[in-house]
């Protein structure tokens, strides 16, 4: 079946520097891929998404590109700010019009000043 | 628009007891699912529904039941709560299935004794 992987532990990293998280995955099909962030005490929100291979996702300063090569999907920013500490979720969507979503595990990410 | 809507925010219940879980939407979805997140564990399928009056059952359904007659309202049902299901529930909705961007809920967190 289709899952995902995230890189373990926890990422600590200070302010400005660059941020580099992890994502491959395994699917039947031609699967969506998203990244999805959960600030603390919140819901998860979509952070950017890609549909099909090559595609680049990008949104308040991330990006992702959709390597089906490598079946990854890595969510990196250039310069992390406090306010992107939260937790980041990779996902799939099995793209069999369903709308399944396959998560990882998360990774949390804290920006110290 | 509202959203999402989950009530309620934290509940502690009993072994064997029921309880129903609440989730609302107001943006005219008709996709709308059920997760719930486990330390470790990213976000797990309960189940979901394509429309009024559809459900299935996703990744882990033992314990929960649903159903689906308006729209807007996709309700969880524990029958007989069990401490493995300690666990913080999302609901998530979207326009269709075809559309694979979810808008996720600010969650149910569950303690069972």
């Amino acid at each position: 079946g289709n899952s995902v992987t995230q890189m373990e532990g926890p990422v600590t990293l200070s302010e400005e520097a660059f941020l580099t998280i992890n994502c491959t995955y395994t699917a039947t099909g031609y699967p969506s891929l998203f990244w999805y962030v959960q600030y603390p005490g919140e819901g998860l929100q979509l952070l950017l998404k890609a549909t099909k291979a090559d595609d680049k996702g990008s949104n308040k300063g991330f990006e992702a590109t959709y390597r089906k090569e490598t079946t990854s999907f890595h969510l990196e920013k250039g310069s992390v700010q406090v306010s992107d500490s939260a937790v980041y979720f990779c996902a799939l969507s099995d793209g069999y019009g369903n709308n399944r979503l396959a998560f990882g595990k998360g990774n949390q990410v804290v920006v110290i000043p | 628009n509202a959203g999402v809507t989950q009530t309620p925010k934290f509940q502690v219940l009993k072994t064997g007891q029921s309880m129903t879980l609440q989730c609302a939407q107001d943006m005219n979805h008709e996709y709308m699912s059920w997760y719930r997140q486990d330390p470790g564990m990213g976000l797990r399928l309960i189940h979901y529904s394509v429309g009024a009056g559809i459900t299935d059952q996703g990744e882990v359904p033992n314990g929960y039941n649903v159903s689906r007659s308006t729209t807007e309202d996709f309700p969880l049902r524990l029958l007989s709560a069990a401490p493995s299901q300690t666990s913080v529930y999302f609901c998530a909705s979207s326009s269709s299935a075809l559309e694979e961007t979810q808008y996720f809920g600010p969650g149910t967190r569950l303690l069972v004794l």
